[in-house]
């Protein structure tokens, strides 16, 4: 089964500023034959569904705001937010879907400082 | 506009059991893999199981193997969960989600598109 892990369990960042949020699985989730890693991210706001933000690692979901990114190959993974706003308080979750059981990192809270 | 809407969840003795269901529109649901998904109070995501477009494949997370099974009616556009031997610890928050096609390319492999608002299940004496 593959691990996920997350790191920091939290950060509090001030307004404008950069929040970076990493993930470890715990073996490879690229497939060679496409070359895509099996990796998602995903945000949920308090009280509510979770939403996704990207899959394949680096593929913005339509309609998420562009100071979202989302990074690495492998077994590392970045999640960035360039210029925090308020609205993106949340508590952000990293996902492998390359195997099954399928697995969720434990998730990273994003507070605002 | 694709809608999942969630049902059946409330309060049920220890050892009991419950079935949630999950309702779908906006989409044809045959098509498409479908996966129930937990959080317990506070806590993370946890996936739980998904089935196949047509209900021909199954698969669960060990620890749910066995009291858990999952269905569909896909004439009902509905998605299904039915829980046994419930204990504390199965108490969360059951999402159902629908699992991403990339064209007609229908996998299981692939991220949760659509999330329903959850139904909470409590397991409690």
């Amino acid at each position: 089964d593959i691990v996920m892990t997350q790191s920091p369990d939290s950060l509090a960042v001030s307004l404008g500023e950069r929040a970076t949020i990493n993930c470890k699985s715990s073996q490879s989730v690229l497939y060679s034959s496409n070359n895509k890693n099996f990796l998602a991210w995903y945000q949920q706001k308090p009280g509510q569904r979770p939403k996704l933000l990207f899959y394949w690692a680096s593929t913005r979901e339509s309609g998420v705001p562009d100071r979202f990114s989302g990074s690495g190959s492998g077994t590392d993974f970045t999640l960035t937010i360039s210029s925090l706003q308020a609205e993106d308080v949340a508590v952000y979750y990293c996902h492998q879907y390359y195997s099954s059981p399928f697995s969720f990192g434990p998730g990273t809270k994003v507070d605002i400082k | 506009e694709v809608q999942l809407v969630e049902s059946g969840g409330g309060l049920v003795q220890p050892g009991g059991s419950l079935r949630v269901s999950c309702t779908a529109s906006g989409f044809t649901f045959s098509n498409y893999w479908m996966t129930w998904v937990r959080q317990a109070p506070g806590k993370g995501l946890e996936w739980v199981a998904n089935i196949k477009y047509d209900g021909t494949e199954k698969d669960y997370v060990d620890s749910m193997k066995g009291r858990f099974t999952i269905s569909r009616d896909n004439a009902k556009n509905s998605l299904y969960l039915q829980m046994s031997s419930l204990r504390a610890e199965d108490t969360a928050v059951y999402y159902c989600a629908r699992v991403a096609a990339i064209g007609a390319d229908y996998s299981k492999y692939r991220w949760f598109d659509s999330w329903g608002q959850g139904t909470l299940v409590t397991v409690s004496s």
